[in-house]
């Protein structure tokens, strides 16, 4: 069965610090997508990036970085120097034809000035 | 272009009431999907239409049912009202169901 786990429920870090996001994936299919998505305080989820199973290269969007690794059914995200404006709940999400879309819990970010 | 809009914001219903909440999605997509997020459960898939069909269907009960219209619009119904049923009823719609999904910013339920 898919299933998505982000362990970290918490985290709370002082600006300018960076942090990272863990998310660890399980599926049985060989082709599927995973995702992050945002929820700021105002509640509508906004997406991050999307990746395919045959595509491990990492990515880079100016202070937000994710590390795919299959070998660990992994799929972090970091945030490099924090600021309060990255407050937010953070989704990682999995998508396959056969087990549709799974999300995380769900990790609350919480960024002090 | 207009994002994806959710009506209505807010609804207080009773248990063993019915509701509908409503979708529209971005213009031009065809996949439009609904969740349920509430603190216990987190952000639950209920289903997702493409093209007028149901594609794929979460793990909810039959209570809750949806459809899609020809312009891709769709509608969430919840019949038989339970407590639990409160929650913040998200829609997202996106090209297709493997694509990123764009949120509406919800209907948020409250059952008395």
């Amino acid at each position: 069965a898919q299933k998505v786990t982000q362990a970290q429920t918490e985290i709370s870090v002082v600006e300018k610090e960076d942090v990272t996001l863990d998310c660890v994936y399980e599926t049985r299919d060989t082709t599927y997508y995973l995702f992050w998505y945002k929820q700021p305080p105002s509640g509508e989820l906004v997406f991050l990036i999307r990746r395919n199973s045959f595509d491990e290269q990492n990515e880079i969007s100016g202070r937000y970085s994710w590390n795919f690794q299959k070998s660990t059914s992994s799929f972090n995200f970091t945030i490099t120097a924090s600021q309060v404006v990255d407050s937010a709940v953070y989704f990682c999400a999995s998508y396959s034809s056969a087990s549709k879309i799974i999300f995380g819990s769900g990790t609350r970010l919480s960024i002090r000035p | 272009k207009a994002g994806v809009t959710q009506t209505p914001r807010y609804l207080i219903k009773t248990r063993g009431q019915q509701v509908t909440l409503s979708c529209s999605p971005i213009s031009g997509h065809r996949s439009v999907s609904w969740y349920q997020q509430t603190p216990g459960q987190g952000l639950q898939f209920l289903f997702e239409y493409f093209s007028e069909t149901q594609r794929n269907k979460g793990n909810f009960p039959g209570r809750f049912s949806g459809r899609q219209f020809s312009n891709s619009r769709s509608e969430m119904n919840v019949s038989t009202l339970e407590l639990g049923d409160s929650a913040l009823y998200l829609c997202a719609s996106s090209p297709d169901a493997n694509e990123k999904l764009f949120f509406g910013s919800g209907t948020q339920l409250s059952v008395l």
